[in-house]
């Protein structure tokens, strides 16, 4: 079974831009989840779609948003970007989203650089 | 909300020693713990989790992690550390509602010849 993937891997935009990043779950899951890493926040929960719906979602501003289309893909979007979105995005998926039950399968990111 | 904290940010050992890792959370009942490790350039793996039933829990790689109740800890350990496992390691807690998900820090593993 294939891994999850994420694409781009890098991206390098500029101030006030947006952005989209893509992540393809493991076929047959149906929840994905984003988070964001950096240096000096760490890790990041920005939300979960399951069935095409935002389940949750963490604390990040409005310019952050998602969804998720009928085959379970989800993209990421973030507009007018800031040099501190700098980040490398992860994009995670579980059959049913319930992180107790289900083990989360990360893809390995993208990196994208705000300058 | 539940916080998780990593008193270690930066840990060396040599290979063959032993490992433990530590995990400290703060929520009001008892959470659901996972430890993930994080390879130079790679995404996140999960070594182990925990949400009830037996304290010790045991993972892939010869991963373990204990849960104590009356030290709000969940700590990792390995009894023999090999050169592979350097990498960053990472606690994370979740809420019995299933909607707060929480990294710890993070410590990352640094492994002598």
């Amino acid at each position: 079974k294939a891994g999850v993937t994420q694409t781009p891997r890098y991206l390098i935009k500029t101030r006030g831009q947006q952005v989209t990043l893509s992540c393809s779950p493991i076929s047959g899951h149906r929840s994905v989840s984003w988070y964001q890493q950096t240096p000096g926040q760490g890790l990041q929960f920005l939300f979960e779609y399951f069935s095409e719906t935002q389940r949750n979602k963490g604390n990040f501003p409005g310019r952050f948003s998602g969804r998720q289309f009928s085959n379970s893909r989800s993209e990421m979007n973030v507009s007018t970007l800031e040099l501190g979105d700098s980040a490398l995005y992860l994009c995670a998926s579980t059959p049913s989203g319930g992180h107790s039950t289900d083990t989360q399968y990360f893809g390995p990111g993208t990196r994208l650089t705000v300058l | 909300a539940q916080s998780v904290t990593q008193p270690d940010i930066h840990i060396t050992v040599s290979e063959g020693a032993s490992l433990e890792l530590r995990c400290n959370y703060s929520y009001g009942a008892t959470p659901y713990l996972f430890w993930y490790v994080q390879s130079p350039g790679q995404g996140l793996q999960l070594l182990l989790k925990y949400f009830s039933g037996d304290t010790l829990v045991q993972g892939i790689k010869g991963f373990e992690a204990e849960f104590k109740r009356s030290q709000s800890s969940f700590n990792l350990r390995k009894p023999s550390v090999h050169w592979s496992d350097a990498a960053e390691y990472f606690c994370a807690v979740e809420d019995n509602y299933g909607q707060n998900f929480v990294f710890g820090p993070g410590t990352r593993l640094s492994v002598l010849p």
